[in-house]
């Protein structure tokens, strides 16, 4: 079935540090690409996405880029903030499905 | 325009009791959508309803857990004899034709939790 591995956390940074998020995927159709960020006692917020190889999701100074020919999506951001902190969910929906599939989370700890 | 709405936000059930939670989608929604999250662990598809309709249950377990979403009011989650095991929180998301993506808006989740 569907699935999605995320890397393992806690990803700890200091401010303006380069931030990246591994993401890879296993689906049997063409799925949208999703990532979502949570915080501390909230619900999932949709951070970005991407619904064809090649597209890029961008927000907030996050991207991410839908590769096909590695089943990938990794997240990145050039310079992350103490406000950053949070746990980052990748996920997919795949073709004629409504369900999304989520990875397990990365906790991003950043530091003054 | 308001978010996905869930209440309690916290649930406190002993063992063996009935525990129903509530989610009121987006306005102009008509799909919601169920996920359970473990602790220290990503979310979980459980249900997916349009109104009055179960159109995909294959993450509900097989026995004591139930969903509705009926013509008029909001979503319930119902989860007979509690567990231990099903202390979690339990996110509800909705899509609807607002925008035409199907993209999917949760709510604040309602956490549960079983003693």
């Amino acid at each position: 079935g569907d699935s999605v591995t995320q890397m393992e956390g806690p990803v700890t940074l200091s401010e303006e540090a380069f931030l990246t998020i591994n993401c890879t995927y296993t689906a049997t159709g063409y799925p949208s690409l999703f990532w979502y960020v949570q915080y501390p006692g909230e619900g999932l917020q949709l951070l970005l996405k991407a619904t064809k190889a090649d597209d890029k999701g961008s927000n907030k100074g996050f991207e991410a880029t839908y590769r096909k020919e590695t089943t990938s999506f990794h997240l990145e951001k050039g310079s992350v903030q103490v406000s950053d902190s949070a746990v980052y969910f990748c996920a997919l929906r795949d073709t004629g499905f409504q369900k999304l599939v989520f990875g397990t989370g990365t906790r991003l700890l950043v530091s003054p | 325009n308001a978010g996905v709405m869930q209440n309690p936000r916290h649930l406190v059930r002993r063992r063996g009791q009935e525990a129903r939670l509530r989610c009121s989608p987006m306005k102009g929604h008509s799909h919601v959508y169920w996920y359970r999250q473990l602790p220290e662990e990503g979310l979980k598809f459980m249900v997916y309803l349009q109104k009055e309709n179960i159109i995909d249950e294959s993450g509900m377990p097989k026995e004591r857990f139930s969903a509705e979403f009926p013509k008029e009011g909001p979503s319930i989650l119902r989860i007979q004899q509690v567990v231990r095991g099903d202390s979690a929180a339990y996110f509800c998301a909705s899509s609807g034709t607002v925008d035409n993506s199907y993209e999917q808006y949760f709510g604040p989740g309602t956490r549960l939790t079983v003693t």
